[in-house]
């Protein structure tokens, strides 16, 4: 059963300053890895969507990277703003007839101005 | 409409009680699902639906849960006799994919369920 990690939970820092979030996965035999963010009271948003046989995606001030056989994505922000405070969450999806998608608990970003 | 809408935003149930939520798709999206995430947690897969048709239930925490698509757009999500573990959000995601692979994916805003 695939299981998808994100560590810390929380996370704060000034505004400016580049960061990388992490996301780690159990079963590399991925279809592809998804980065979503959640504002309080939103549903979720697709930021990037890396296919598994990519290595990044960029949109923006937004990286994506995979390594599927560490099993690891980070989703790289640059020039980080107070806008960008929200929930980040990654997930997975195996692929198959019902591409379902399993998430990590999110990493809740504040981005102080 | 323009996304995926999702009805009532918030509901209270005292515990036992009987709750319908409702999922209004895009218009012609193929695939149907929804997920429950707790406080603090990420959204855990409950079903999916391919047009009418329920192809995996393996998500539903119990068989007090149940979901339809009778016409393949309007998706409703029952809970029997609910129970304070069932206290969560409801989100519902469709996308115009048979197969959905991950993108594609628009989510509702959820409901916010809680057992009292």
């Amino acid at each position: 059963k695939q299981e998808v990690t994100q560590i810390p939970a929380a996370l704060s820092v000034p505004e400016g300053e580049n960061l990388v979030l992490n996301c780690s996965f159990t079963d590399s035999a991925i279809y592809n890895l998804q980065w979503f963010r959640q504002d309080p009271g939103k549903g979720l948003t697709s930021l990037l969507l890396i296919q598994s046989s990519q290595r990044e995606q960029t949109s923006g001030r937004l990286n994506a990277s995979l390594d599927k056989s560490s099993g690891r994505s980070t989703l790289y922000i640059a020039a980080s703003q107070p806008g960008d405070s929200a929930t980040y969450l990654c997930a997975a999806t195996q692929g198959g007839a019902n591409s379902k998608l399993t998430f990590g608990k999110g990493i809740t970003l504040s981005v102080r101005p | 409409g323009a996304g995926v809408s999702q009805s009532p935003r918030y509901k209270v149930a005292k515990r036992g009680q009987d709750v319908a939520l409702r999922c209004d798709p895009i218009s012609g999206h193929v695939s149907l699902f929804w997920y429950q995430q707790a406080l603090g947690q990420g959204p855990e897969f409950l079903t999916y639906f391919q047009n009418e048709a329920q192809l995996d239930k393996s998500g539903l925490p119990s068989d007090r849960f149940f979901a339809e698509r009778p016409e393949g757009s309007v998706s409703t999500l029952k809970i029997q006799r609910t129970q304070q573990e069932d206290s969560a959000v409801y989100l519902c995601a469709s996308s115009p994919s048979s197969r959905a692979l991950g993108y594609g994916y628009t989510f509702g805003s959820g409901t916010r369920l809680t057992v009292v």
